[in-house]
């Protein structure tokens, strides 16, 4: 199985500071259609988790544009421009390519300092 | 609005067995394979099961390979997942989610707690 391994575990950040989470594969996710599936979610406290970005870079409808997604290969990157209150939560990423399994990284909790 | 509502959750001894209902709404169900994602107490997410729109493939974690079978009744626009030989591991949030490995919309999870 394809192991995601998210870094680091725990974000705390000041609000309306930028916010950086990485995430790393342990092979390359390119499929072979020319697609890259790897996706975020959001989970908020007591919450289900939510789509974020799906295909490295894509947001999904409704999430703020100061989050973003980049990366290639077996590196990839979430981005929050400027972190807000409500973005406190646990976030995930999760590849793909190679299933089944799809396969999630641990998990990145976002605090606020 | 896409709607996603599971139930059946409970507990269950041991080796005892329970089936979980999703029930969509809001979209086409029947175009878009499904999946289950258990997450248990204090801990991250895992994928479960998938199954194509048309209930033919389905696909399974290791960790529930021959003990649970995932299925669906497209004119009810209803998932299921079957858990049979239960085991304490398997306490967990089980979560529907649209798409086999997209998982673009999430229902709200039900609880399932193995225990004696």
């Amino acid at each position: 199985d394809v192991v995601m391994t998210q870094s680091p575990l725990s974000l705390p950040v000041t609000l309306g500071q930028p916010a950086s989470i990485s995430c790393r594969s342990s092979q390359s996710l390119v499929y072979s259609d020319g697609n890259t599936y790897l996706t975020w979610f959001q989970q908020r406290p007591g919450q289900s988790p939510r789509r974020l970005i799906y295909k490295v870079s894509n947001r999904d409808s409704g999430v703020p544009d100061r989050f973003s997604g980049s990366g290639s290969g077996t590196d990839f990157t979430l981005k929050i421009s400027r972190v807000e209150a409500e973005d406190i939560g646990v976030y995930y990423c999760m590849q793909g390519t190679h299933w089944p399994p799809a396969t999630f990284g641990q998990g990145t909790k976002l605090e606020i300092k | 609005e896409v709607q996603l509502l599971e139930s059946g959750g409970g507990l269950e001894q041991p080796g005892g067995s329970l089936r979980l209902s999703c029930a969509a709404s809001g979209f086409t169900f029947s175009k878009y394979g499904m999946s289950w994602v258990r997450q248990a107490p204090g801990k991250g997410l895992e994928w479960v099961s998938g199954i194509g729109g048309g209930g033919d493939n389905t696909y399974y974690a290791d960790s529930v390979k021959g003990r649970f079978t995932i299925s669906r009744d497209n004119s009810k626009n209803t998932l299921y997942l079957q858990m049979n030989s239960l085991r304490a591991e398997d306490t967990a949030v089980y979560y529907c989610a649209r798409g086999v490995v997209t998982a673009d919309c999430w229902g709200q999870g039900t609880l399932v707690t193995v225990s004696s």
